[in-house]
């Protein structure tokens, strides 16, 4: 059984970077069908998709967060990664890792169809 | 892009039906039919209940429907029952972009 599991602090401070790893068990990340993706949800409030990656590197970003998010994988420990740069308390939020299903020959991403549990993080001094 | 437009709240009385809507444009929900649904309980990872529209993944209840027309989605829930009392997300494919909606509050009453 596929499981997705986010680690990383709990607690950043502002203006710095927030970093998280997440590990895929159950399952390869090098999957030809799947991207693999980052979903934040402040606290109290709805989802937002922050960018996606396939095992070979290539990657989707939401606009409003491109110029400060970085995602990548690592294959051979079956993990993804964020980074999230210059961080406010705007960034305060549970962060979900996802298996990003993918459509067609040009890989349209459609839906999350496994979830980790979700790390809470905290920016704050 | 913005995100998509859901209701706020919703109630419905156990064995009733209920119908969440969510409001897109051409870019996104009406021109791909890459609509998903999301059942989230508190302090819990969003499931997923509806995908590309209208299917359920195995092992989610046939009282979850999806359907779309133009560019509004609609999830529905018949036959309501206690444990469905939650937030209800949709999502679309916008473009090489994912939209959520804001959230649907379920309140079975």
């Amino acid at each position: 059984q596929l499981q997705l599991q986010e680690s990383g602090p709990g607690l950043v401070k502002p203006s710095e970077t927030l970093s998280l790893t997440c590990t895929v068990s159950g399952g390869s990340i090098s999957s030809s069908t799947y991207y693999w993706g980052w979903i934040r949800q402040p606290p109290g409030k709805g989802l937002e998709w922050i960018g996606s990656i396939y095992y070979s590197g290539g990657t989707y970003y939401n606009p409003s967060l491109k110029s400060r998010v970085t995602i990548s994988v690592d294959t051979s420990k079956n993990q993804l990664s964020l980074k999230l740069i210059s961080v406010t308390a705007a960034d305060t939020a549970v962060y979900y890792c996802a298996r990003h299903r993918a459509r067609g020959l040009n890989m349209m991403l459609v839906y999350f169809d496994a979830w980790g549990q979700g790390t809470l993080v905290t920016v704050s001094s | 892009q913005s995100a998509l437009t859901q209701p706020a709240s919703v109630s419905g009385s156990p064995g009733q039906s209920i119908t969440i809507s969510c409001t897109g444009t051409s870019s996104d929900v009406g021109g791909y039919d890459y609509v998903s649904w999301y059942q989230q309980h508190p302090g819990k990872a969003p499931k997923l209940m509806i995908f590309d529209v209208n299917n359920r993944p195995s092992g989610v209840s046939a009282r979850f429907s999806g359907s779309k027309s133009g560019s509004t989605a609609s999830l529905t829930i018949s036959g309501l029952q206690a444990e469905d009392e939650a937030t209800y997300y949709c999502s679309s494919y916008a473009s090489s972009s994912t939209l959520f909606g804001g959230g649907t509050k379920l309140t079975v009453l």
